[in-house]
C-alpha cells in the first residue's frame, strides 16, 4: 500500500520559532510537493522538488524554504514562524510525468501563537 | 498563470440524488484535469481524471465531462451515498510547464443526507 507520511498531525509553535515539517514517501517517487490548505482558498502550492537537491518555487513560497537531501524525504521549513502561517500543510508525491497521480499525506495542522 | 474556479462551495443532497460540481479554468494550455476527494482527517485522494483529448470519462457512479471550448469541466456523481460526503477539489495542469504543477479549485463540501 502506497504511503506518504508526515511527521506530526498537530503542531503548536510560537511566533518567531523555526519550524520543520517532515514528509516521507515509500513509493520511490521523483516528485514531491508541499501545499497549504486554507478554508475558501483550496490547496496552494508552496514548493516542489523533481529530484534530490532540486527545488522549485510554487505559487506562495514567501516565508518558506525546503530541503530534499534524500529521494524519499522532503522537508518544509518555516525560518521564523508567523501567525499568518497557521494552516493545514499537505505533502504529496508523484512519479515522473506531467499527469501522474499525486499521493497525499494526512496533513499537519500547524498553529502559530 | 492558471486560475481555477469551482462552484458551488457547498452542496447538500439527499441519498440517491445526483450531484454536480463545476470548474472553469483560464489557461487554454491546460490539458490534464484531475478530481480529488478529501475525507475528514485525511489527505486528498484522486478519484477520476480526464485529459484534453477526451470529452467524457466514467467510472461506475462518477463521471467527468470536459468542454475545451468553454474551458470548463464538471464532476457528476449519480446515486449518491452517505459515504460520498467529503470535500471535492478540481485541478488543472498543463504539460508545457515541464513538471506536474496542479492548480486547484477552492473545493466543494458535499453532504449526502440519508
Amino acid at each position: 500500500d502506497v504511503k506518504v507520511t508526515q511527521s506530526s498531525r498537530y503542531l503548536v509553535k510560537r511566533t518567531g520559532e523555526k519550524v520543520f515539517l517532515e514528509c516521507v514517501q515509500d513509493m520511490d517517487h521523483e516528485n514531491m510537493f508541499w501545499y497549504r490548505q486554507d478554508p475558501g482558498l483550496g490547496l496552494r502550492l508552496i514548493y516542489f522538488s523533481y529530484d534530490v537537491k532540486m527545488k522549485e518555487k510554487g505559487d506562495i513560497p514567501e516565508g518558506y524554504s525546503v530541503s530534499r537531501e534524500k529521494k524519499e524525504r522532503f522537508s518544509l521549513i518555516l525560518e521564523s514562524a508567523s501567525t499568518n502561517q497557521t494552516s493545514m500543510y499537505l505533502c504529496a508525491s508523484s512519479g515522473q510525468g506531467w499527469n501522474n497521480e499525486q499521493f497525499f499525506g494526512p496533513g499537519t495542522r500547524l498553529t502559530v501563537l | 498563470g492558471e486560475n481555477v474556479e469551482q462552484h458551488p462551495s457547498t452542496l447538500s443532497v439527499q441519498e440517491g440524488d445526483s450531484a454536480v460540481i463545476k470548474c472553469t479554468y483560464s489557461d487554454s494550455a491546460s490539458n490534464y484535469f484531475p478530481w480529488y476527494k478529501q475525507e475528514l482527517g485525511k489527505g486528498p485522494q484522486l478519484i477520476i481524471d480526464i485529459r484534453s483529448n477526451v470529452g467524457e470519462k466514467k467510472d461506475q457512479r462518477i463521471a467527468v465531462t470536459l468542454n475545451k471550448t468553454a474551458k470548463h469541466f464538471s464532476l457528476h456523481i449519480t446515486e449518491t451515498q452517505p459515504e460520498d460526503s467529503a470535500v471535492y477539489f478540481c485541478a488543472a495542469s498543463a504539460m508545457n510547464t515541464g513538471f506536474q504543477k496542479l492548480v486547484f479549485g477552492t473545493g466543494t463540501r458535499l453532504l449526502v443526507s440519508p
